[in-house]
């Protein structure tokens, strides 16, 4: 069993679609992280979120928006994408700035874009 | 920037074998922390092993233990009595103190399978 949970598992979606990606976590962490993770390749940091604040976005492309409603939740808002875009999605939390916790990860959404 | 370099893409031992995994790291820092994720077909990223930069004693958790060169900025990985559900993905992570909010920094993982 997971602490992070992830939905969808799967999700395919043609180039036109909207869909969102959903991240939940329990246990008071307040840093939470999206991450891309293509096959046989280690995961890319996307976008930190900490204490409900957007502390890191690295680079990605605007048709990926993050959202953070609370500290419990995370969001990843898809819109207009490639199909260079189909990887797995992973949500991570932590205790946040200034712990030493490590990263707990969820299960990960398998995203196909057709 | 850190770097964090396993140099093994892949790896196969047989069953109830012990096996070593390499990985080096480059950084400038003095405070850190180092992990070993494991990540089976079943995708979730699952923390083996976690070295504080600041201790000398090697952590050891069941069959998992590592060995921590800090002057050579080496971290390996080893697997005692190794079984089939050992095989995954298995990546080097590296992470700041106090850089909990930064994420981790991942080697490229090596695929390691145990042959029954």
């Amino acid at each position: 069993d997971t602490e992070v949970t992830q939905t969808p598992k799967h999700l395919v979606m043609g180039m036109t679609n909207k869909k969102s990606l959903k991240c939940e976590q329990h246990m008071g962490h307040r840093a939470m992280y999206w991450y891309k993770q293509k096959a046989k390749k280690p995961p890319e940091l996307m976008f930190v979120y900490s204490y409900e604040k957007l502390s890191i976005n690295e680079s990605v492309p605007s048709r990926f928006s993050p959202e953070c409603p609370n500290s419990s939740l995370l969001n990843l808002h898809l819109h207009a994408l490639q199909p260079e875009d189909s990887a797995l999605y992973l949500c991570a939390s932590s205790q946040g700035q200034g712990y030493d916790s490590p990263l707990h990860f969820g299960n990960g959404t398998r995203l196909t874009v057709t | 920037a850190q770097t964090v370099t396993q140099s093994q893409p892949e790896m196969s031992v047989q069953e109830a074998e012990t096996v070593t995994l390499s990985c080096t790291y480059d950084t400038s820092e003095s405070n850190y922390y180092l992990f070993w994720y494991k990540q089976p077909p079943s995708r979730q990223m699952i923390l083996v092993i976690r070295q504080e930069a600041y201790k000398q004693q090697n952590a050891t958790e069941n069959r998992f233990s590592v060995n921590f060169q800090k002057a050579a900025k080496s971290f390996s990985l080893k697997i005692s009595d190794s079984q089939l559900g050992d095989t995954a993905m298995y990546f080097c992570a590296f992470m700041y103190s106090g850089g909990g909010a930064d994420g981790l920094t991942f080697g490229k993982g090596t695929h390691l399978i145990i042959q029954p």
